[in-house]
């Protein structure tokens, strides 16, 4: 199946800094990447939908300006948090979808990146 | 808007088989998904419903009524690693892109 990479698994920052995860799709071209953020015992929360070469759509809620969003190639998003503080510590999970093969709207997950802020 | 709902736990006895419901209101529908995923992975795709009626594989079935709003997954032969978060999710839009995700269902299997 279709493999999707996150980096790093997991970081731990002082807070007022910024930690950059990186979302691959390793075996096909993702035209579409999505990034969820999820709370200890809760569900994934959508944060916002990139695609390839265009600016991210942000979810209600979701300051675009402290998680900025780059999806520059076909296989490669980015998410930034600027000035991470510790209401910021979460899991970060990427999905990718596009000509992959599979069902078309399926989403396929990068293995989540666990932030931690000090 | 967009809901939906899932119980928030379940508890199983290993062997027993076990259904998770999950009913949902969206404003537009391309199919539910069913993901399972363990504690701090991610989620590992399960089952896919776009039509009405039973899809199965191996000991993991799932269920759709369209006219309902109703989704169930059924587990069969439960095992101590099927202990697991269960969630459902609806691909709601028209390009059947955005997901949207419900609770989430804990369940635990016991000896």
């Amino acid at each position: 199946g279709a493999v999707v990479s996150q980096h790093p698994s997991r970081v731990i920052c002082k807070s007022g800094t910024s930690v950059k995860i990186e979302c691959r799709s390793l075996d096909f071209q993702a035209t579409t990447m999505f990034w969820y953020r999820q709370f200890p015992k809760q569900s994934l929360m959508l944060m916002a939908t990139s695609n390839e070469g265009s600016k991210a759509t942000y979810e209600q809620g979701v300051e675009k300006d402290k998680f900025l969003i780059n999806h520059a190639s076909l296989t490669l998003s980015t998410l930034t948090v600027t000035s991470a503080h510790p209401e910021d510590s979460s899991f970060y999970i990427c999905s990718a979808s596009g000509l992959a093969g599979g069902l078309v709207n399926e989403q396929f997950f990068g293995p989540g990146t666990r932030l931690t802020v000090l | 808007g967009q809901n939906i709902d899932q119980p928030t736990e379940m508890t199983a006895t290993e062997g027993a088989i076990v259904q998770i419901n999950c009913t949902y209101q969206t404003s537009g529908f391309n199919g539910l998904f069913w993901y399972q995923q363990h504690a701090g992975e991610a989620p590992t795709f399960l089952s896919y419903n776009v039509l009405d009626g039973l899809e199965e594989k191996g000991r993991f079935s799932s269920f759709l009524s369209r006219s309902k709003g109703y989704s169930y997954l059924l587990l069969k032969e439960l095992q101590m690693k099927d202990s697991a978060s269960y969630l459902c999710a609806v691909s709601a839009d028209n390009y059947g892109q955005n997901f949207v995700f419900g609770p989430g269902t804990r369940l635990s299997v016991l000896p």
